[in-house]
């Protein structure tokens, strides 16, 4: 099975700007993680996301968002761009066992 | 104080050497994971734990839910085992909060 995928892996963007990023899980996996990892603050949930529906969500701004699709890709949004957002932004998804298999994760840059 | 705390925070060892991370919590779980980092960011799950120990290869996880305490072993560790890891708890279907990582050097 092929892993995980994220797309794009690098970018670079400028601060007010919006960007959208996107997972495609593991073929099957209908729950998909997003996390936000920066070198002050670690590793942070964002949002996760099961069968098209949010269902939980972590503590940042109403800037970030994120979707899922029917087939199970999702996508996360993060509007008017702060310098502060600048991180490795991963995704992981997982079936019924919990275990979370991770992507490459997305690496953004605000200037 | 983080409701979940890693130790040491780095730690430098010779190849060969017994290596153990260990995590603390501070709440109730429905299970904890132990995370690999290497650099370049990509993020591999060792092990899903909810009691008792599991082992892989050089790999051992134990985890005891009376004093919310987990520690990850490594035996006969080798220069590939460097890496950040990285502890994390679930609380039902809660999401998943982050220690804040382990980096380990193994020094051939």
């Amino acid at each position: 099975k092929a892993g995980v995928t994220q797309t794009p892996r690098y970018l670079i963007k400028t601060r007010g700007q919006q960007v959208t990023l996107s997972c495609s899980p593991i073929s099957g996996h209908r729950s998909v993680s997003w996390y936000q990892q920066t070198p002050g603050q670690g590793l942070q949930f964002l949002f996760e996301y099961f069968s098209e529906t949010q269902r939980n969500k972590g503590n940042f701004p109403g800037r970030f968002s994120g979707r899922q699709f029917s087939n199970s890709r999702s996508e996360m949004n993060v509007s008017t761009l702060e310098l502060g957002d600048s991180a490795l932004y991963l995704c992981a998804s997982s079936s019924t066992t919990d275990t979370q298999y991770f992507g490459p994760g997305t690496r953004l840059t605000v200037l | 104080k983080n409701e979940v705390e890693q130790s040491p925070q780095n730690l430098t060892a010779q190849e060969g050497e017994f290596i153990t991370i260990n995590c603390s919590y501070s709440v109730g779980i429905s299970a904890l994971h132990w995370l690999q980092q290497h650099p370049g960011g990509g993020i591999v799950s060792l092990f899903m734990l909810s009691s008792g120990k599991k082992k892989h290869g050089r790999l051992i996880a134990t985890i005891n839910i009376q004093e919310k305490h987990s520690s990850l072993h490594i035996t006969a560790s080798h220069p590939r085992d460097s890496a950040v890891y990285i502890c994390a708890v679930k609380r039902g279907a809660q999401k998943l909060v982050f220690g804040q990582g382990t980096r380990l050097t193994i020094n051939p």
